[in-house]
């Protein structure tokens, strides 16, 4: 069965750093783009930040370019997403989806003081 | 970076046709811009329906349909279901990002 799994999300505060973690099972991980797409509480989808199969492409939604990282290691099929600098804006819902096909149930990422 | 526009809700009868649509800041869409729907329910994950304008999964109910239509893209329901009832988000590709839509609540009443 395919699966993609969230996990690290939690309370953090405004200017802090947070990792989350995608892990990937049921399908050959390396064959295929991996995105990261979140949703603030009450709104709509925001695509963040898409990687290359083999991580050598990485693109990021402006409003993360410079403190979110994506990358991924396909040796232990998983996905990640370090978030620097946090603000209250960033709390949403975050998804690690397979090709835009195949989604996670989501981490709530909350950024609060 | 483009914004993505879409009907902020739109209601249809039981097994009526409606159309929602997907416009781009940008012009025009077109096939290059990969149009993608997207269904969610409340409390759950989306889930894909139609992917590079017209292209449906195995699980997409054959009442949905994908087009391009005056310069959007379009997502047609024909024939409404109860279980329609839901947020539906578009999303297109611009040159190696994507931007999704603000959504369309469609009610079915």
């Amino acid at each position: 069965e395919v699966q993609l799994v969230e996990s690290g999300g939690g309370l953090v505060q405004p200017g802090g750093s947070l990792k989350i973690s995608c892990a990937a099972s049921g399908f050959i991980f390396s064959d295929y783009w991996m995105t990261w797409v979140r949703q603030a509480p009450g709104k709509g989808l925001e695509w963040v930040a898409n990687i290359k199969r083999d991580g050598s492409e990485k693109n990021y939604v402006d409003s993360v370019k410079g403190r979110f990282t994506i990358s991924r290691d396909n040796a232990k099929n998983s996905l990640y997403l370090q978030m620097n600098s946090l603000r209250a804006e960033d709390t949403a819902i975050y998804y690690c989806t397979r090709g835009l096909v195949v989604w996670g149930q989501g981490t709530l990422v909350t950024v609060s003081s | 970076q483009a914004v993505v526009t879409q009907e902020p809700s739109l209601t249809v009868s039981p097994r009526g046709t409606v159309t929602l649509t997907c416009g781009s800041s940008t012009g025009a869409v077109t096939s290059g811009h990969r149009p993608y729907w997207f269904q969610q329910k409340p409390g759950l994950a989306p889930r894909a329906l139609i992917y590079d304008t017209s292209n449906k999964h195995s699980w997409t109910p054959a009442r949905f349909s994908g087009s391009l239509l005056g310069g959007k893209a379009a997502l047609t329901l024909s024939g409404a279901q109860p279980e329609d009832e839901a947020d539906y988000y578009c999303l297109l590709f611009y040159s190696g990002i994507w931007v999704f839509g603000g959504g369309t609540k469609l009610t079915v009443l």
